[in-house]
């Protein structure tokens, strides 16, 4: 199936700095991405619909100029978490769907990034 | 909006007792169902998934699901669970419109002693 490749796994950064995360689908074209947020033993919680070319679709209660997300190419979108502070820290998840005409079909899954911020 | 309730938080069972895990959502439209399980340390691992057809789904490791349309349900169902199925399982659901996401339930945990 296809494969969507997140980078890094794990990144510990200071605070104050700024981290970018990268997702790729490997083997298809991802016009739309998805990025996730989840907290230690909590749900994912969409974060942002990140749309290639044009501005990504942010979750009510999300800053968008903290998590500036890029979507420049139909394979990569990236997340930058700007000026990040230990509330910052969690996990975070992009996401790809497949789609036959306007009908969707699977979704696929980053590995996920692990973000700590001291 | 779309959202996803998963009524049972924490489920305790012993080995080969059968597991039921509910999963209800609000969207009035066509969906697209999933199931994911996350085991400690891991990411995401897709268990099964509903798009149209025969609403018994199977999926992987002896899961399977019933799409209840007229109940808004989708739950997860597994005759004899192992130690091994001890994990997190979230239910997801996204409209069946292309350049949509999955909304995730808030996932049950499923300790399961030897």
């Amino acid at each position: 199936g296809a494969v969507v490749s997140q980078h890094p796994s794990r990144v510990i950064c200071k605070s104050g700095t700024s981290v970018k995360i990268e997702c790729r689908s490997l083997d298809f074209q991802a016009t739309t991405m998805f990025w996730y947020r989840q907290f230690p033993k909590q749900s994912l919680m969409l974060m942002a619909t990140s749309n290639e070319g044009s501005k990504a679709t942010y979750e009510q209660g999300v800053e968008k100029d903290k998590f500036l997300i890029n979507h420049a190419s139909l394979t990569l979108s990236t997340l930058t978490v700007t000026s990040a502070h230990p509330e910052d820290s969690s996990f975070y998840i992009c996401s790809a769907r497949t789609a036959t005409g306007i009908m969707n079909t699977e979704a696929f899954f980053g590995q996920g990034t692990r973000l700590t911020v001291v | 909006a779309q959202s996803v309730s998963q009524h049972n938080h924490h489920v305790i069972l012993s080995e080969a007792a059968s597991l039921e895990l509910g999963c209800n959502y609000s969207y009035g439209g066509t969906v697209n169902l999933f199931w994911y399980v996350q085991y400690p340390g891991q990411h995401l691992q897709l268990l099964l998934k509903y798009f149209s057809g025969d609403p018994l789904v199977k999926g992987i490791k002896g899961f399977e699901a019933e799409f209840i349309k007229s109940k808004f349900s989708f739950n997860l169902r597994k005759p004899s669970v192992q130690w091994s199925d001890t994990a997190e399982y979230f239910c997801a659901v996204s409209p069946n419109q292309a350049g949509t996401a999955l909304i995730f339930g808030k996932g049950t945990t499923l300790s399961v002693s030897s």
